[in-house]
């Protein structure tokens, strides 16, 4: 089955800093990858995500960056902002098309 | 819309008894997912269905875990009987087409503690 490897599991910033969170997985039949974000007390929920036919994907603040040669994606925030408080987590389907997670990052953002 | 429903938000039960999650997914979904999330493990799939089918249960832990989809807009993951180290929070998800990359709908899961 697809592994799925996330870091750091912690990421302290100060308010306008950027963030990035790094990815890789291991199965190279997976070409959907999505990032979902959790905030306290609530389910995941999907923010972005990329297909293996694009290298890079923007959204406002939000961009996610795929290298399939070398099987990793990561997710960058611009302008942090205190409301970007949350746990973020990576995930990738492999062959099954079901998603696997990677283990998750809390992002602190100090005002 | 309404988004996929999950209850009781909290349990708090003793060693032994019986535990049922409920789940109610979106109008529409043909897929639907159970999560457990611990600090140890992050998010699991436990067990996923597909137009009410199981599909793949591979994912739940022993035969203490059941879970059924009687229909398309309910589904239930039970717990007989409980133990404390199943202490986590239980999400259920939803989707259509994940298969070709859709979004999986989370409810805002169930937070089971078994003492």
């Amino acid at each position: 089955g697809e592994n799925v490897e996330q870091h750091p599991s912690t990421l302290s910033v100060q308010e306008g800093d950027s963030a990035v969170i790094k990815c890789t997985y291991s199965d190279s039949a997976s070409n959907y990858f999505p990032w979902y974000k959790q905030e306290l007390g609530k389910g995941p929920q999907l923010i972005i995500d990329i297909r293996s036919n694009v290298g890079e994907k923007k959204d406002q603040r939000i961009a996610v960056t795929l290298n399939k040669t070398a099987k990793h994606f990561s997710l960058h925030i611009t302008e942090t902002q205190p409301e970007d408080s949350a746990v973020y987590f990576c995930a990738a389907p492999g062959g099954s098309y079901i998603p696997t997670f990677g283990r998750g990052t809390s992002l602190i953002v100090h005002p | 819309d309404a988004g996929v429903i999950q209850s009781p938000r909290h349990e708090v039960t003793e060693m032994g008894q019986e535990v049922t999650l409920r789940c109610k997914p979106i109008s529409g979904h043909n897929s639907l997912f159970w999560y457990r999330q611990t600090m140890m493990r992050g998010l699991e799939l436990l067990i996923y269905f597909n137009n009410n089918v199981p599909i793949d249960d591979s994912g739940m832990p022993e035969d203490r875990f059941s879970a059924k989809m009687p229909n398309a807009s309910f589904s239930t993951l039970k717990i007989q009987p409980s133990e404390p180290r199943d202490s986590a929070v239980y999400f259920c998800a939803s989707s259509f087409g994940f298969e070709s990359g859709g979004e999986l709908f989370f409810g805002e899961g169930s937070r089971l503690t078994v003492l």
